[in-house]
């Protein structure tokens, strides 16, 4: 589809483990981003990629957490030592660059922390 | 961004139209009014957006009130698909910075059978 697509789709791990989420944003959109959101909560932002431009990574929560993106296509969000407070759906966004464009979202990824 | 304030949740026969109300009293000249809904279970959808005209898309229709500090969003022929919490966002485009997203409490639309 045309969509914005993340996998996996659900991803169950136990405590201490490292888990890599993926996200493929629409074609041509330029800026992307990674939210959380808790069960029954609003969104809570991690990071924002636009372009060649160094990221906003104001929202990260730790140092175990990280992300990357190659040119405008895939990007990739990591967390290292994972523990269970990070249970939540993971969310990835994107859209055109130009003022005031909508954000797309993915369906997310429901990350499991035994 | 300004505050919105949005019922807590609503319910519509379905087939009826569904209309969703948002004040946003606040608002500043430049702030944008965007509309999306979050099914459950699925990352939230982008409905419609304006700055102050009425917009209409294959979804749904914006009205902004003439002094923009309230908008309703209308779902012509609600379906039981419909049911969704529907989130009303005032924001402005913040050039060159990060342009999140913050959701409110938003509206729980419930469409009866």
């Amino acid at each position: 589809g045309a969509g914005v697509s993340q996998s996996p789709s659900n991803k169950v791990t136990e405590k201490g483990k490292d888990v890599e989420l993926r996200c493929d944003p629409i074609s041509g959109h330029t800026a992307l981003y990674w939210y959380r959101q808790r069960l029954g909560q609003g969104l809570e932002f991690l990071i924002y990629f636009q372009g060649n431009s160094a990221p906003d990574k104001s929202g990260l929560p730790s140092d175990r957490f990280s992300a990357e993106r190659t040119g405008e296509s895939v990007s990739t969000l990591t967390i290292q030592r994972t523990q269970q407070e990070d249970s939540a759906v993971y969310l990835c966004a994107s859209s055109l660059a130009v003022s005031n464009q909508p954000q797309h979202f993915g369906d997310g990824t429901r990350l499991s922390i035994l | 961004d300004a505050k919105t304030t949005q019922p807590t949740s609503m319910d519509c026969a379905e087939g009826r139209a569904a209309n969703l109300p948002c004040n946003h009293s606040t608002i500043s000249g430049n702030e944008y009014v965007y509309w999306y809904r979050q099914i459950h279970s699925q990352g939230p959808q982008y409905i419609i957006h304006g700055l102050k005209n009425n917009e209409t898309n294959e979804m749904a229709s914006l009205i902004i009130t003439e002094d923009r500090k309230s908008s309703t969003l209308i779902l012509p022929h609600a379906t039981l698909r419909d049911t969704a919490v529907y989130y009303c966002i005032v924001r402005v485009h913040n050039s060159g910075s990060a342009r999140q997203l913050t959701f409110g409490s938003g509206t729980q639309l419930t469409v009866l059978p």
